[in-house]
């Protein structure tokens, strides 16, 4: 019964090559985080999407970027990996961009290495 | 910049007794907390939430305080269970924007 599904689990890529991680919700929620998580450290927001309007954090590298086709699908592709990029990827989704009353709902993540 | 933050990185407590787990944020503007609790392997997962115009909420076993003239959040667990081990994250919230901001967290072990 896995609301926010994130695919793969585990990514491993060359330093440079393209990849692409993949996120889907049954929740119908509007709005779809991504998060990037280091080792021992607090997630961070790379961007968001509430509905097909996309929200960058100032922060975020050029070398992410994200889709988001329909209302269930979200992908963030890292153009360029470097090593400073293996992290967890957290997706995450909620009803509105008001979260006093839709927190945020988590997936597993996908953890990537980069060789 | 503005960051939510942890005092204590770890925590070690006996199985049974009762944790305690702080946060300080800095952004007085913030009008909503969250708790998470993130198994390894696993995403954050909602605990408990507490808005700005309250200072106390309980659910199972949980209960957060929040004390605005000083900033500070905490978590508290009564008898805690091995199942409790895990990393805990507070995250604060403006009414405005969605952007959740996450402290640095901390991990809970339970001895059993």
């Amino acid at each position: 019964d896995a609301m926010v599904i994130q695919n793969p689990r585990y990514q491993v890529t060359q330093f440079g090559k393209p990849v692409t991680l993949s996120c889907s919700q049954t929740l119908n929620h509007n709005v779809m985080y991504w998060y990037q998580q280091k080792s021992s450290q607090a997630p961070k927001l790379l961007f968001h999407y509430y509905d097909k309007d996309f929200n960058n954090e100032a922060d975020t590298p050029d070398n992410f970027q994200s889709r988001r086709p329909n209302t269930s699908f979200c992908f963030l592709d890292i153009r360029s990996p470097g090593l400073g990029d293996a992290a967890m990827y957290l997706c995450a989704t909620s009803s509105t961009r008001e979260l006093l009353n839709s927190p945020l709902h988590f997936g597993n993540g996908t953890r990537l290495t980069v060789t | 910049g503005e960051s939510v933050g942890l005092h204590l990185p770890t925590l070690s407590v006996q199985e049974g007794d009762n944790s305690i787990i702080n946060c300080a944020y800095s952004n007085s503007a913030s009008d909503y907390f969250i708790w998470y609790k993130q198994e390894s392997g696993k995403g954050p997962q909602f605990i408990i939430d507490i808005r700005s115009n309250m200072d106390k909420r309980q659910g199972q076993r949980v209960t957060v305080l929040l004390n605005k003239t000083v900033k500070h959040l905490s978590l508290q667990i009564a008898a805690t269970q091995p199942g409790d081990s895990a990393v805990y994250f507070c995250a604060e919230n403006k009414y405005q924007g969605g952007k959740l901001i996450f402290g640095q967290g901390t991990e809970l072990s339970v001895k059993p």
